[in-house]
C-alpha cells in the first residue's frame, strides 16, 4: 500500500520546455488535487479533480493543465515552463465525505 | 473571502516546554479545520480535524483546539522529534478545496 505516489522526485527545465508531472494513489479517493508551495507562500491549490472525469481550476492555474486520467491517477502538465514555475509540487487526494487530504512526498521542479 | 493566518511564523523552545501555536480563520460557514505536520523535504501528514466550536482532539503530545474564530495547538512536553512545521487549514461548506496557511516552523532544542 503506498499510498500517493509522484513521479519524478526531482526536474530540472530549461526555460520553454514542457514536461509532466505524474501522481497515483491506491487509496481508492475520489478527489485529487495539485499544489505548489513556494518559501513565504505557503500550498496554493494548481488544480483538483472532485471525481474521475471532473477537473477544475484552483488559485493559481495559469500555465498548467491537468489530466485526470482514471480513478487513481492525476497529472499535471507544463506546456511552456518559466522561471516562476520553479517550485515543490505536491499532489494529495481525499474521501468524498472526508474531508482531510493525504499528500505524497512532492516534486521539485526547478526552471533556469 | 475565506482566509487563514497562523502565528507565530517560527518558534523555538526547549525540550519540556510547552507552548501553543495559533492559526485565526474567516470562512463562511466552516466545514472543518485541519492540522498537518511537514518534515523538510516531505510532504504534509494530516493530524486533526476539528468541526465545531468547543471540540478538542488529541495525538501524543499534542491537543489542538477550536473557537469560532481560531484553533490552538498545543504541545506539551515537546521533544526533538516534535520539530516541524505545522499547517492549519480550512474548509468552507459547499467547498471541494481547502485553503491553507503559511505554517509555523516548530524547533525543539535538546
Amino acid at each position: 500500500n503506498a499510498g500517493v505516489t509522484q513521479t519524478p522526485k526531482f526536474q530540472v527545465l530549461k526555460t520553454g520546455q514542457s514536461m509532466t508531472l505524474q501522481c497515483a494513489q491506491d487509496m481508492n479517493h475520489n478527489s485529487m488535487y495539485w499544489y505548489r508551495q513556494d518559501p513565504g507562500m505557503g500550498l496554493r491549490l494548481i488544480y483538483y479533480s472532485a471525481s474521475e472525469g471532473t477537473t477544475d481550476k484552483g488559485e493559481v492555474p495559469n500555465g498548467y493543465n491537468v489530466s485526470r486520467l482514471n480513478k487513481r491517477e492525476f497529472s499535471l502538465r507544463l506546456e511552456s515552463a518559466a522561471p516562476s514555475q520553479t517550485s515543490v509540487y505536491f499532489c494529495a487526494t481525499g474521501l468524498a465525505g472526508k474531508y482531510e487530504q493525504y499528500f505524497g512526498p512532492g516534486t521539485r521542479l526547478t526552471v533556469t | 473571502e475565506d482566509q487563514v493566518t497562523q502565528s507565530p511564523e517560527a518558534l523555538r523552545l526547549q525540550e519540556g516546554e510547552s507552548s501553543s501555536l495559533n492559526c485565526s480563520y474567516t470562512v463562511s460557514g466552516l466545514r472543518g479545520l485541519f492540522w498537518y505536520r511537514q518534515d523538510p523535504g516531505k510532504g504534509p501528514e494530516f493530524l486533526f480535524t476539528l468541526y465545531s466550536a468547543g471540540e478538542e482532539k488529541e495525538k501524543e503530545r499534542l491537543k489542538a483546539t477550536l473557537t469560532k474564530k481560531e484553533s490552538f495547538l498545543h504541545i506539551t512536553a515537546p521533544k526533538p522529534e516534535d520539530s516541524a512545521t505545522y499547517l492549519c487549514a480550512v474548509q468552507g461548506i459547499g467547498d471541494d478545496k481547502i485553503i491553507f496557511g503559511k505554517g509555523t516552523r516548530l524547533h525543539i532544542l535538546p
